[in-house]
């Protein structure tokens, strides 16, 4: 599967416990950027990154939210002690380059905080 | 502070017809128009773009036009098929960071 990759495709957390979401991005691409979906709404950046580095968190929310890129292995999406508004659908995308506006897409994540 | 409007939440098209959905911007820095297509449970597949320098792009059944003047675009399917029923996003970039989404249009195509 050549595709933008994601797991869990549905996750399921109590109040207060840690969401882990985990992206792969297609092959040779290097560029990963996190969205966030509600109900009834468009997609909203949270934030984009590169090997190792956080290039734009301006969508993040400030606080129990955190992402990650590593050298090695998938991006991570960490949200901590969840709550009823985090539920979501959380999608990952990924470019070959800087300067590249075309972002593909993932299948996302459901996570429902219960 | 919604940059990017779809302002028709759904669309039916008799199959065969042309499909004609509408989008506006409010930013006019942006440069780099896209179209997705997105199934239920799927991430969105990106269907086509255009760049700010251009008004109209053309690729088989899809068209995408941009009126710069009127912050406007639009995308023509046609002819329409019922494959073509999924929700449609519309989506801004000003630098490839990150892209602006509307809230979308769900297509149902009538066979």
């Amino acid at each position: 599967n050549a595709g933008v990759m994601q797991n869990p495709r549905h996750l399921v957390r109590r109040r207060g416990q840690e969401a882990r979401l985990r992206c792969s991005p297609m092959k040779g691409h290097s560029h990963v950027y996190w969205y966030r979906q509600l109900p009834e709404e468009g997609l909203k950046f949270m934030v984009y990154l590169q090997k190792e580095n956080i290039i734009d968190e301006s969508g993040m929310p400030k606080e129990r939210f955190s992402a990650e890129f590593p050298k090695e292995g998938p991006s991570i999406l960490r949200i901590q002690q969840v709550v009823r508004g985090d539920s979501a659908a959380y999608f990952c995308a990924s470019s070959p380059r800087q300067g590249t506006y075309e972002q593909y897409f993932g299948p996302g994540t459901r996570l429902t905080v219960t | 502070d919604q940059q990017v409007k779809q302002n028709s939440p759904s669309l039916s098209v008799q199959e065969g017809r042309i499909s004609i959905l509408n989008c506006d911007y409010t930013n006019s820095m942006f440069d780099y128009f896209l179209w997705y297509k997105k199934y239920p449970a799927e991430g969105p597949t990106f269907l086509i773009s255009i760049s700010s320098i251009k008004d109209k792009n053309e690729d088989g059944r899809f068209t995408v036009f941009l009126n710069k003047s009127a912050k406007h675009l639009s995308l023509h399917i046609v002819p329409s098929q019922p494959g073509d029923s999924a929700v449609y996003f519309c989506a801004a970039s000003g630098g490839a960071n990150n892209l602006f989404f509307g809230t979308g249009t769900r297509l149902t195509v009538i066979p």
